[in-house]
């Protein structure tokens, strides 16, 4: 199974700082990395796909970037109902899989 | 827009089977893949497979063969069936569209399930 290992595992902010995820992955995935929100009690939500493509409706402060086997997630000016967890996930091979999730909170 | 509903007993006891369905509103199920995604509480996620419209079927081999996974086109309905169920089973289980089988682009709200 490709391995997904994600830095922080939290992180606290202010409201308006630039706040960076990464995302590792154990070998070569070809740029195939979602990013999800979940938000305490409710669902994961797509926000970026195939590694730097932002999902309809997301806003423009979130952003995905790639170097190799280590993908970056951004929140360019962290607002608080950023609050939550990310979590970045692969599908170059099956089975899909997740990082173990970055805990957002504001401070 | 897409909606999916998980539905099914939120309470199972060890060694038995664990029977959840999803019902998908708002769109077709015809030529999609349909995924089951589990998550411990307080942790983190795990794929339990997909069932393409079609019926083939992939699981992740961390679930040893236990799972089972149908889909009904005549009702928009797919179902997870897990076999010999443990505490370690105990987990909130989405259902969700697996969109050309890349990304997970709608999700159910997600039912807790509690083996006890």
């Amino acid at each position: 199974d490709i391995q997904l290992t994600q830095s922080p595992s939290s992180l606290s902010a202010s409201v308006g700082d630039r706040v960076t995820i990464t995302c590792r992955a154990s070998e070569d995935i070809n740029n195939y990395v979602n990013w999800y929100q979940q938000k305490p009690g409710k669902a994961p939500k797509l926000l970026i796909y195939e590694a730097s493509n932002m999902e309809t409706g997301i806003p423009s402060r979130f952003s995905g970037g790639a170097s190799g086997t280590d993908f970056t997630f951004t929140i360019s000016t962290l607002q608080p109902e950023d609050v939550g967890t990310y979590y970045c996930q692969q599908y170059r091979n099956l089975p899909i899989t997740f990082g173990q999730g970055t805990r957002l909170e504001i401070k | 827009q897409v909606q999916l509903q998980e539905s099914g007993p939120r309470l199972v006891k060890p060694s038995e089977t664990l029977s959840l369905t999803c019902t998908v509103s708002g769109g077709s199920i015809s030529g999609h893949y349909w995924s089951w995604i589990r998550q411990p509480p307080g942790k983190g996620l795990e794929w339990i497979g997909y069932v393409f419209y079609s019926g083939n079927t992939y699981y992740n081999p961390s679930l040893k063969g236990r799972a089972g996974l149908l889909v009904d086109s005549s009702r928009s309905q797919f179902s997870l069936r897990l076999y010999s169920v443990t505490a370690a089973d105990t987990a909130f289980y989405y259902c969700a569209r697996h969109f050309t089988a890349t990304m997970f682009d709608h999700w159910g709200q997600g039912i807790l399930v509690t083996v006890s």
